[in-house]
């Protein structure tokens, strides 16, 4: 079993602030993880995955790094539209397992 | 435009049933892998079951198996989760998403349905 540990578990920012989301594994996962945003009421998407690749159509703002054992999501430039909870997820074994979740509110 | 749209959820005793039904538009259903994912109140994320392109091959977590079945029918791009011996711990927003594979044997979710939400309550 991998553990994650994803923190902070709520971060108060304001707009236009910049935003870093850590993960870290209790073992090596190569750059197997992705991170999601869900808005309250919604389902998740995605919005990188392989640690640093920008799925299609989400804004450069976000950006992704790590590999092997710690993670981090950046968020550049705070938007109104980006106050949410984002989780990352280990796809490295099966089934893929997602972290606590990070609930990013209004500073 | 890929589109999920789960079905089914409600209010149940524990130890009833309900059958979820996922409708899929915008994509080759029948090309792809696809999945249930819950999310308890207030909770994170817990994969629960996938299921083969022809259906032949289905995984569950190990707290549904035996309880739970997941099925498909491609005809109808339709997903479907029939659950069985409910329990309190059961209650959730279940999504339907669709398995991507970025890496060969390395599975994340692409698209996501909106959820639909299963009260396990006396």
């Amino acid at each position: 079993v991998i553990w994650m540990t994803q923190s902070p578990s709520l971060l108060s920012a304001s707009t236009g602030d910049r935003v870093i989301i850590s993960c870290r594994m209790s073992q090596g996962i190569s750059s197997y993880l992705a991170w999601y945003q869900q808005k309250p009421g919604k389902a998740p998407e995605l919005l990188i995955y392989a640690a640093s690749t920008l799925q299609s159509g989400v804004p450069s703002r976000f950006s992704g790094s790590g590999s092997g054992t710690d993670f981090t999501l950046t968020i550049s430039c705070l938007q109104s539209e980006d106050f949410a909870t984002y989780y990352c997820q280990q796809y490295y074994s099966f089934p893929g397992t997602f972290g606590q979740g990070t609930k990013v509110e209004i500073k | 435009e890929v589109q999920l749209v789960e079905s089914g959820g409600g209010l149940v005793q524990p130890g009833g049933s309900l059958r979820l039904s996922c409708a899929a538009s915008g994509f080759t259903f029948s090309s792809y892998w696809m999945s249930w994912v819950r999310q308890a109140p207030g909770k994170g994320l817990e994969w629960v079951a996938n299921i083969k392109q022809d259906g032949s091959e289905k995984y569950y977590v190990d707290s549904v198996k035996g309880r739970f079945t997941i099925s498909r029918d491609n005809a109808k791009n339709s997903l479907y989760l029939q659950m069985n011996s409910l329990r309190a711990e059961d209650t959730a927003v279940y999504y339907c998403a669709r398995d991507w594979y970025p890496s060969l044997g390395h599975m994340i979710w692409d698209y996501w349905g909106q959820g639909t939400l299963v009260t396990v309550s006396s």
